[in-house]
């Protein structure tokens, strides 16, 4: 399995506080993104990173923010949660921009908003 | 914008028996096309892709899948279905971003296999 770990794996808080999610890798790719996995619509893209500090939006971008520091780290950011954005989230890696190599994905991250 | 779509949400198959889990794609250009499998509580973990050449596909866990440009479809197939197959399967195609140019995964909405016993 490639090196993903995302944290929490678990969260639950309250509408309208900031939750920041993890996304860890060891692999030393270029290429990070963030999705959200909802029944009926499998998985949307959030945002997304091709270096560090370099990111953009994805799909469903709305009420998110991301950060890449560094190569290791790509953190999203729900500034005020909103019973919306209970889902399951996900992280994933690529080595490569050109969409002809697989993203690798870590485990998920389920996020309840109350 | 490009997309695929699976068009069954369940396929029950008998253990031993083929399996067939569909998906069918709409792209400007030559599409490159891929399919996750994701067990419960579990990432997605890849399977195979098409970029180019053969048509037909092989990849983890006995599984292969066949390009057809006339129908526009890449279906899943193994010709033995065992009951550690029973997941959610997701085909995805490459999405280039207008803004960006960047190459990003578009998914369909998954399938859910059960192989009965």
């Amino acid at each position: 399995d490639a090196g993903i770990t995302q944290s929490p794996r678990h969260k639950v808080t309250e509408t309208g506080t900031p939750v920041t999610l993890r996304c860890h890798q060891t692999e030393n790719h270029r290429y990070m993104y963030w999705y959200r996995q909802d029944p009926g619509h499998g998985l949307r893209l959030i945002h997304y990173s091709y270096g560090v500090k370099d990111t953009d939006k994805g799909e469903v971008s709305d009420g998110y923010s991301v950060s890449r520091s560094k190569t290791e780290d790509f953190l999203l950011t729900l500034e005020s949660a909103t019973s919306s954005q209970t889902s399951v989230y996900f992280c994933a890696i690529s080595e490569s921009g050109q969409g002809n190599q697989p993203q690798h994905f870590g485990d998920g991250t389920r996020l309840s908003i109350l | 914008a490009q997309s695929v779509a699976q068009p069954e949400d369940q396929v029950n198959v008998a253990e031993g028996n083929p399996l067939t889990v569909k998906c069918t794609y709409s792209v400007s250009g030559n599409p490159y096309l891929f399919w996750y499998v994701q067990y419960p509580n579990r990432g997605l973990q890849f399977l195979l892709k098409y970029i180019t050449g053969d048509n037909l596909v092989k990849g983890s866990y006995g599984f292969e899948a066949e390009f057809n440009k006339s129908q526009t479809s890449f279906h899943l197939k193994k010709p033995s279905a065992l009951v550690s197959d029973s997941a959610l399967y997701f085909c995805a195609v490459r999405d280039v971003s207008k803004s960006t140019g960047a190459n990003n995964l578009f998914f369909g909405t998954g399938t859910r296999l059960t192989v009965i016993p």
